[in-house]
């Protein structure tokens, strides 16, 4: 079955240093969405990228699509102590209709 | 988006007894789901809850230990059956609203300790 790996597992940054995470795809995808889940809270929909070497960018985020659309990266800069949490790429499965988390990335700030 | 709850929103448990979970949304959704998340783990889809139809099951999880309802399009429960303390774990619901795109909002999920 289809499987979505994140490396790194745990990242700890200094406040005000950046932070990428990168996810692999077993499959080619239609899309990549990635989610944040705060400690203690639940996953929430950040951004979604669509077409091949898509780039979006959000405030300090910065979302890429790899030309495969088999990759994904979520870099942050410049990091806030807001920015921790743990984040999770993920991809859909057939249909669209069901989706497949990656392992994840832990990112812990150090003020 | 849409506004989703979730009750209980935690629950300490006796093994061998069971458990309903709700999930409430404000507004008409196509797909609801279930999820579990184990401590530090990712996401792991449980069921697809169909409306006026059984649930679709991932592999690994069956009906007789999870059963699900969706009597519409606004609401679903799940079930953890004869718990043991390996059912331990957050229990997620999430919506989506649009097949084509598939994102997908939670609920504030469900923390279930079996002892």
């Amino acid at each position: 079955g289809q499987q979505v790996m994140q490396i790194p597992q745990y990242q700890h940054v200094q406040e005000g240093e950046d932070f990428t995470t990168y996810c692999n795809s077993s499959t080619t995808l239609s899309n990549i969405q990635w989610y944040k889940q705060r400690p203690g809270g639940h996953p929430v929909f950040l951004i979604q990228l669509v077409k091949s070497g898509e780039v979006k960018k959000q405030k300090r985020l910065t979302f890429q699509f790899g030309e495969a659309k088999k990759n994904s990266s979520l870099h942050i800069t410049a990091t806030q102590t807001t920015d921790v949490g743990t984040y999770f790429c993920a991809g859909p499965n057939f249909g669209n209709e069901k989706l497949t988390f990656g392992t994840g990335t832990r990112l812990t700030i150090i003020p | 988006s849409a506004v989703i709850s979730q009750k209980p929103s935690r629950d300490i448990c006796q093994r061998g007894t069971s458990l309903t979970i709700q999930c409430q949304v404000d507004s008409q959704v196509t797909m609801m789901f279930w999820y579990r998340q184990q401590p530090g783990q990712s996401l792991t889809l449980i069921a697809t809850a169909n409306q006026g139809s059984e649930a679709t099951y991932e592999s690994g999880f069956v009906i007789d230990k999870f059963p699900i309802s969706r009597p519409n399009l606004t609401f679903s429960t799940l079930t953890v059956s004869n718990m043991s303390p390996e059912d331990s774990s957050i229990y997620l619901c999430s919506v989506g609203r649009d097949r084509a795109l598939g994102t997908q909002y939670f609920g504030p999920g469900t923390r279930l300790t079996v002892l």
